[in-house]
């Protein structure tokens, strides 16, 4: 079957690090997108991953390791303004398999 | 603003009646998605269009249906709506190749009475 999990919630600290995790199971790959969504608002594209290893990109960075199925989306100097659902997504042959997301909280 | 256009931004109608979304893809782009999001649900893939052709379709019900246009835009059409029908419907586009990341519309909110 095919499936993504990641966890539903998760809570940190202005100016803190956090790190979202997902595991995938899919039926063919190519790639793997992560995408942040304010709540009633339009998921927007974060990153993209398609071979082993980290991709930087301000402070966002997104990993991927194919063969344990894993990817992680780091946030760093956390802001108020990235209290959102961040979702996972594998591209198979022409589907996008999107997990739940994850919905995080980030406090003063 | 991610250039995909969906119309309208609210509907609210009645069970058993049928409605119509629309999308206008961002320009150049080939491929256009719809997806279904329930109230603190992730994104449920219900069909793809390439250049005017259904290439995947996902978990989507038979009451339902889309298709795009030679002018690339896609409709999608719901008919007789049920109450667990009422979501946000994303309309999302591509270029089409594997590497090149969905762009979505701000979405359509139906609301079955």
């Amino acid at each position: 079957g095919q499936n993504i999990d990641q966890p539903t919630e998760m809570t940190a600290t202005e100016g803190a690090i956090v790190q979202i995790n997902c595991t995938y199971q899919t039926s063919g790959f190519n790639g793997l997108f992560w995408y942040q969504q304010h709540a009633g608002e339009a998921p927007t594209f974060l990153s993209y991953n398609v071979l082993d290893g980290l991709e930087e990109k301000g402070r966002f960075s997104s990993f991927l390791s194919r063969s344990k199925g894993y990817s992680y989306l780091l946030l760093k100097e956390l802001q108020m303004k990235d209290s959102a659902s961040y979702l996972c997504a594998v591209r198979g042959t022409y589907k996008y398999i999107f997990g739940t997301g994850t919905r995080l909280k980030v406090l003063a | 603003d991610s250039g995909v256009t969906q119309t309208p931004k609210h509907l609210i109608t009645a069970t058993g009646q049928r409605v119509t979304l629309r999308c206008s893809p961002r320009s150049g782009d080939l491929s256009v998605y719809w997806y279904q999001q329930s109230l603190d649900q992730g994104l449920q893939f219900l069909i793809q269009y390439y250049n005017g052709e259904e290439r995947a379709k996902g978990n989507i019900l038979e009451r339902f249906s889309a298709q795009q246009f030679p002018d690339l835009h896609s409709e999608l059409n719901l008919s007789s709506l049920e109450l667990g029908d009422s979501a946000l419907y994303f309309c999302a586009s591509s270029g089409g190749e594997v590497d090149q990341p969905q762009h979505f519309g701000d979405g359509t909110r139906l609301s079955i009475l």
